[in-house]
């Protein structure tokens, strides 16, 4: 089981739809990363929490500690967000990030 | 800019035969990582580096070697002794703080034919 999960797999949504993908964690972190990586591979840091919400342009992400679940929520989605989404996470005391396998998601015009 | 820069971003090689890929980062960060991206997994930690002249096996180092001479470099050997070396491969700087924000490169993708 991995140390790092996230639902759902895969996801094909309408343009201006609202979009939440979710990852759960299994033990206590330093901080939580969600990445995005287009088809060209490169992956781009979007947000790094440690509690709370952040806010940047059309992207959400929320952390809950006492759950260990953090949600990434896309509003009003374009085929541009069409990408893989992936969390990860951190621990004090180590230079390990923890991936999750990463959330596919395609937006249909 | 400052960013990581890896090259090349697509790489042939025969089987058997040694390969080097390249990471450089300008974003004078201690910390830098070496990892595998394989289809529906994933990215597994092959290497990382603390600080220069300092480097340790992560979770699948085996067929693997890195070295790292200088703060900006960090470069990647696959070895002959990779069972299975075609892989999508990434590498990583962050800061050595508490929470470490990684910033990536654009990835090199290595066929062995």
């Amino acid at each position: 089981k991995n140390e790092v999960e996230q639902s759902p797999q895969n996801l094909t949504a309408q343009e201006g739809e609202f979009i939440t993908i979710n990852c759960s964690y299994s033990v206590g972190i330093s901080a939580l990363h969600w990445l995005q990586q287009h088809p060209g591979g490169g992956i781009v840091s979007l947000f790094m929490l440690s509690s709370g919400k952040k806010k940047h342009g059309r992207l959400i992400a929320t952390i809950n500690i006492q759950e260990k679940h953090s949600s990434l929520h896309i509003t009003a989605s374009h085929p541009r967000d069409s990408a893989v989404y992936i969390c990860a996470v951190t621990y004090s005391g180590t230079y390990k990030y923890i991936f999750g396998t990463g959330t596919r998601l395609k937006v249909l015009a | 800019d400052g960013g990581i820069t890896q090259s090349p971003k697509y790489l042939f090689r025969k089987e058997g035969q040694n390969v080097t890929l390249s990471c450089e980062q300008n974003l004078n960060h201690d910390a830098m990582y070496w990892y595998r991206q394989d289809p529906g997994q994933g990215l597994r930690l092959i290497y990382y580096s603390q600080i220069v002249n300092d480097f340790q096996k992560g979770d699948i180092a085996e067929g693997y070697s890195v070295s790292r001479e200088k703060k900006e470099s960090f470069p990647l050997t696959v070895t002959s002794a990779q069972k299975n070396p075609t892989a999508f491969y990434l590498c990583a700087s962050s800061t050595s703080d508490r929470v470490r924000e990684a910033f990536f490169g654009q990835g090199t993708r290595l066929t062995v034919v």
